[in-house]
């Protein structure tokens, strides 16, 4: 597709529950981004994935949360036993190495 | 649906100069604004927000903008340049409830030894 897609674009669940979030990046894009912003925040970076190189997962903010890149495809983003709190709009930006970054419309994501 | 713009995709400046770039939106209703700065090869970094209050915004690195809500703008700006701010900048915004959150396109800034 011509841009970056995320799904779900929105997502209720209850606490306790794992969930997985999916970021189809641009073709040809070596880099992708998560991002998450809360309430009346700023986005929040989670994880780097640059080609082949180890992710930065510096983002991370828990062992709840993990990310899987395959190549230069797909990623998923699992939220495990999910808390109030990860209650966030989740972004995805895909870039080629340098710039040029585009943002998904995001998953809304919503603990109860 | 909201949408933003941002009035140049490269700008190319010498050390020293002044910069301006623009960034623009569309939303009826009360918004939330925000600068961000990517340097090659790094994720986003909140340059500066606007919530609410004194329209003139002061952010890191010597950086400013100024919301004007009557023509729906929210302008970056720096006094002097460096080589240091050759990044990408993107200007964001969401509505009042965190909803509805977009970015611009991306400016793309070269500052020249």
């Amino acid at each position: 597709g011509a841009g970056v897609s995320q799904s779900p674009s929105n997502k209720v669940t209850e606490k306790g529950k794992d969930v997985e979030l999916r970021c189809d990046p641009i073709s040809g894009h070596t880099a992708l981004y998560w991002y998450r912003q809360r309430l009346g925040q700023g986005l929040e970076f989670l994880i780097y994935f640059q080609g082949n190189s180890a992710p930065d997962k510096s983002g991370l903010p828990s062992d709840r949360f993990s990310a899987e890149r395959t190549g230069e495809s797909v990623s998923t983003l699992t939220i495990q036993r999910t808390q109030q709190e990860d209650s966030a709009v989740y972004l995805c930006a895909s870039s080629l190495e340098w710039g040029q970054g585009t943002f998904g419309s995001g998953t809304r994501l919503t603990v109860v | 649906a909201q949408s933003v713009s941002q009035h140049n995709h490269h700008v190319i400046l010498s050390e020293a100069a002044s910069l301006e770039l623009g960034c623009n939106y569309s939303y009826g209703g009360t918004v939330n604004l925000f600068w961000y700065v990517q340097y090659p090869g790094q994720h986003l970094q909140l340059l500066l927000k606007y919530f609410s209050g004194d329209p003139l915004v002061k952010g890191i690195k010597g950086f400013e903008a100024e919301f004007i809500k009557s023509k729906f703008s929210f302008n970056l700006r720096k006094p002097s340049v460096q080589w240091s701010d050759t990044a990408e900048y993107f200007c964001a915004v969401n509505d009042n409830y965190g909803q509805n959150f977009v970015f611009g396109p991306g400016t793309r800034l070269s500052v020249l030894p």
